[in-house]
């Protein structure tokens, strides 16, 4: 199975920064099939991205997806306080789906 | 609007079977989808388990296929899954989803979600 690996395990940072978000696969991902998800406690993951660029439906353009191959990153422009939250990167061009440990984005 | 309702035993006994069903409602599960189940330990990450089409294609994560059943009901607009032989590793959140078309699409549409404890 492909193993998602991401980076840093927790990013601290303040409103109104960048954000860059690491995920490395242990293989290529077939057709940069990767999604990013955000979940926030109590709640259900809600997918942001989906291969690996194209932004789910409603989702802000502060948000964006880039990487082919092994290589991918999830880039929020400017922070809002709502997008503190744990992020998770996902592959589903080879079975089993497979999910990245996460990132837990949390306000300096 | 599309949604998934997770339902079901919230507390299991080790080495018995796990049952959940998801109602879907403002939608048909008898549409060219595919819908799946992903569970997430208390406090930890997201793992797939399986997904299903209404024709009955599957596809399972190979570290419970031999525990898992998913199946559909499409008279009831229900999707089902037992897993055997629980553990306490069992104890997870497990979600109902609905992938964004084919299984080459991400789990796009998500249940809330329903906490099942493995416990004596």
């Amino acid at each position: 199975e492909i193993v998602l690996t991401q980076s840093p395990a927790t990013l601290s940072l303040s409103p109104g920064e960048r954000a860059s978000l690491s995920c490395g696969a242990s293989q290529t991902v077939f057709s940069s099939y990767l999604a990013w998800y955000q979940q926030k406690p109590g709640l259900a993951p809600s997918l942001l991205i989906y291969d690996a660029s194209n932004r789910a439906i409603g989702i802000p353009d502060r948000f964006s997806g880039s990487g082919s191959g092994t290589d991918f990153t999830l880039t929020i422009s400017r922070l809002e306080p709502e997008d503190f939250a744990v992020y998770y990167c996902q592959q589903y061009g080879t079975s089993p789906i497979t999910f990245g440990q996460g990132t837990r984005l949390e306000i300096k | 609007q599309l949604q998934l309702q997770e339902s079901g035993p919230g507390l299991v006994k080790p080495s018995e079977t796990l049952s959940l069903t998801c109602t879907v409602s403002g939608g048909s599960i008898s549409t060219n989808y595919y819908w799946g189940w992903i569970r997430q330990p208390p406090g930890k990450g997201l793992e797939w388990i399986g997904s299903i089409h209404y024709s009955g294609n599957t596809y399972f994560n190979p570290s419970l296929k031999s525990r898992v059943t998913i199946s559909v009901d499409t008279s009831k607009n229900q999707i089902s899954l037992k897993l055997t032989s629980v553990t306490a590793a069992d104890t997870s959140m497990y979600y109902c989803t609905r992938h964004l078309t084919t299984m080459l699409t991400p789990p796009w549409y998500w249940g809330q979600g329903t906490l099942v404890t493995v416990s004596s």
